[in-house]
């Protein structure tokens, strides 16, 4: 079936550093691929999203950039900062199945 | 312009009883998506309904799960005969009808078998 890829599951980072998280994603008629940002014991919120006739957006520290080609999207966080420590989850959907799959999370760890 | 809301947040449950877990929708969404999430793991797909109707529960176990989304009220999903596996967070999302408009959570209802 389909899937997304996510990686790497935990990133460390000092503070002030910046961070990447990678995402693979198998159906190449996806065409919206969100970001969400988990605390503990909390809902996943939506940080950033990505269409796909996009292929970069920027919003303040975050980033997310689009390979459609290679079917890949990426997440971007520059300088970061204590309370960006989280879990992130990258989805993608699809149109017409309205389907959207998630990638298994990244834990990370901003070291003040 | 409430978010999505779960009821109940928390819910206790012995073996073999029902837990009914509900989810009202963002208003003007008519989407409604429910996923699991086990402690330190990623949130899995269960299913997705739309007014009356589901359309995908091909994340759901056939037995003893089940959900629906009535033409009035909250969307309901119900496990039967809980076992202590069936311990985790349950969330719901909704969107809207368009083609990629974004899913927005609920705050979660945390299940706890005994």
């Amino acid at each position: 079936g389909e899937n997304v890829e996510q990686h790497p599951s935990t990133l460390s980072v000092q503070e002030g550093d910046s961070a990447v998280i990678k995402c693979t994603y198998s159906d190449s008629a996806s065409n919206y691929f969100p970001w969400y940002k988990q605390e503990l014991g909390k809902r996943p919120q939506l940080i950033i999203d990505i269409r796909s006739n996009v292929g970069e957006k920027k919003d303040q520290r975050i980033a997310v950039t689009l390979n459609k080609t290679a079917k890949h999207f990426s997440l971007h966080i520059t300088e970061t900062q204590p309370e960006d420590s989280a879990v992130y989850f990258c989805a993608s959907f699809t149109s017409g199945t309205y389907k959207y799959i998630f990638g298994t999370g990244t834990r990370l760890k901003v070291l003040a | 312009n409430a978010g999505v809301m779960q009821n109940p947040r928390h819910l206790v449950r012995r073996r073999g009883q029902e837990a009914r877990l509900r989810c009202s929708p963002m208003k003007g969404h008519s989407h409604v998506y429910w996923y699991r999430q086990l402690p330190e793991e990623g949130l899995k797909f269960m299913v997705y309904l739309q007014k009356e109707n589901i359309i995908d529960e091909s994340g759901m176990p056939k037995e003893r799960f089940s959900a629906e989304f009535p033409k009035e009220g909250p969307s309901i999903l119900r496990i039967q005969q809980v076992v202590r596996g069936d311990s985790a967070a349950y969330f719901c999302a909704s969107s809207t009808a368009g083609a990629t408009d974004t899913q927005y959570f609920g705050p979660g209802t945390r299940l706890t078998v005994l």
